[in-house]
């Protein structure tokens, strides 16, 4: 079976600090993707980005990075320098090919940026 | 342009009755889902459909029954609404993996939030 656990339910961090969200997966499949998703006050859920298991590279954009380790099956996302507007509920997820994508979701993250 | 979109945002109603959400995308995209998003903020997945197929059918009670007019919409009824019933549900879209396998990502809509009184 699939699963993605985030160990973190909360996060409270004050502005400008850096801030580490985990996310490990379990998989016996050798071909899946893990995304992240960020979901706002505002309800809506907004991608992030998306990796397949081939590629161990680590990602960054702007503030925002990723660090991918098959090893430990860790997919952890790293806020730098980190503002209010981060504030939000981020989620891990592993997607299964059966059929369709479907996504498996870790329970969730809410991230608290304080002024 | 909405990509994602879905109808009513919000959907008060008595236990009992019966109620649709619609969801509609411009993106383009052949598969469409239903999540539902509990009180714990925990997401899970309902159903998809490929080309107006259902593909994934999860251990949905049967009062819950999805419709594919086109590839474009897919909208969730559901009957003899519950208690339980209550909670975000949320609709995406992707395209439909190729031959090379890739999964490509699911966009999602606003969500409709579901109360049962």
């Amino acid at each position: 079976a699939q699963k993605v656990t985030q160990a973190q339910t909360e996060i409270s961090v004050v502005e400008k600090e850096d801030v580490t969200l985990d996310c490990v997966y379990e998989t016996r499949d050798t071909t899946y993707y893990l995304f992240w998703y960020k979901q706002p006050p505002s309800g809506e859920l907004v991608f992030l980005i998306r990796r397949n298991s081939f590629d161990e590279q680590n990602e960054i954009s702007g503030r925002y990075s990723w660090n991918f380790q098959k090893s430990t099956s860790s997919f952890n996302f790293t806020i730098t320098a980190s503002q209010v507007v981060d504030s939000a509920v981020y989620f891990c997820a592993l997607s299964i090919i059966q059929g369709a994508q479907k996504l498996v979701f870790g329970q969730g993250t809410r991230l608290t940026i304080n002024p | 342009d909405t990509a994602v979109s879905q109808t009513p945002k919000y959907l008060v109603t008595q236990m009992g009755n019966d109620k649709s959400i619609k969801c509609e995308q411009n993106l383009g995209h052949d598969t469409m889902y239903w999540y539902k998003q509990d009180s714990k903020k925990f997401l899970k997945i309902m159903f998809s459909y490929n080309n107006k197929e259902l593909i994934i059918n999860e251990t949905v009670p049967n009062r819950f029954s999805p419709k594919s007019p086109d590839k474009a919409h897919l909208n969730l009824h559901i009957n003899s609404l519950e208690l339980g019933d209550s909670a975000v549900y949320f609709c995406a879209s992707s395209r439909h993996r190729g031959s090379s396998g890739g999964t490509d990502t699911q966009y999602f809509g606003p969500g409709t939030r579901l109360t049962v009184l």
